[in-house]
């Protein structure tokens, strides 16, 4: 397993205004991911955190409105640019631990953007 | 493509209780299945997971789900709810080496005393 820490946990901002979230892993992981979870609805992948290289996104999901950085196996950042209020969801950060042959997925606890 | 349907969005049971949340998926080849659960203002805790082998499988919670391969279901049960049991649970598949799991749209229990 893994202990994932995000911060921050909840934020409100204002439009126009960007935003980075941290992810930080107690342990060594192989695949760290970024979903969205916007209100009310289900998960749904923004990008995979790539080590020491550019992030691979989804469709929908272009690197200027969320440039995400990996520097090192347990630590990466999602920035959500330029936000506004249909950014409002909760973001989460998720890994694959070391030695996982199977898709199994540990999730932080989110950080809930509010964009007034 | 994969996907995961979960038909039902919201179920109310008492407590004590039994509990069958339902799922369905669809993906290509042998799917790896999951359910997590995800209580208000936390992240999702994994609840149990499918992988091969016995159809039947034993989760966290005394929740348990059962794999039906022909009818491409996955259904979550618990056989007597407890209070704390209120949460969104999400059904997803993915695959062996495949990270990227779909999830379905999630279904809200809500426990009456």
């Amino acid at each position: 397993s893994a202990v994932i820490s995000q911060k921050p946990s909840r934020d409100i901002c204002q439009r126009g205004t960007s935003l980075t979230i941290q992810c930080q892993v107690d342990s060594q992981v192989t695949m760290m991911f970024w979903y969205r979870q916007q209100p009310g609805q289900s998960l749904t992948l923004i990008a995979t955190a790539n080590q020491g290289s550019e992030a691979t996104y989804e469709s929908g999901f272009v690197i200027d409105k969320f440039p995400i950085s990996r520097p090192n196996l347990t630590f990466s950042t999602l920035t959500v640019s330029n936000m506004s209020p249909e950014d409002s969801s909760i973001y989460l950060c998720s890994v694959v631990v070391t030695g996982s042959i199977t898709g199994e997925l540990f999730f932080g606890e989110g950080s809930r953007l509010t964009v007034l | 493509a994969q996907s995961v349907t979960q038909p039902d969005i919201h179920i109310t049971v008492s407590e004590g209780a039994s509990l069958e949340l339902r799922c369905n998926y669809s993906y290509g080849a042998t799917p790896y299945l999951f359910w997590y659960v995800q209580s208000p203002g936390q992240g999702l805790q994994l609840l149990l997971k499918y992988f091969s082998g016995d159809t039947l499988v034993q989760g966290i919670k005394g929740f348990e789900a059962e794999f039906k391969r022909s009818q491409s279901s996955f259904n979550l049960r618990k056989p007597s709810v407890h209070w704390s049991d209120a949460a969104e649970y999400f059904c997803a598949v993915g695959g062996a080496y495949d990270y990227k799991l779909s999830f379905g749209a999630g279904t809200t229990v809500t426990v009456r005393a």
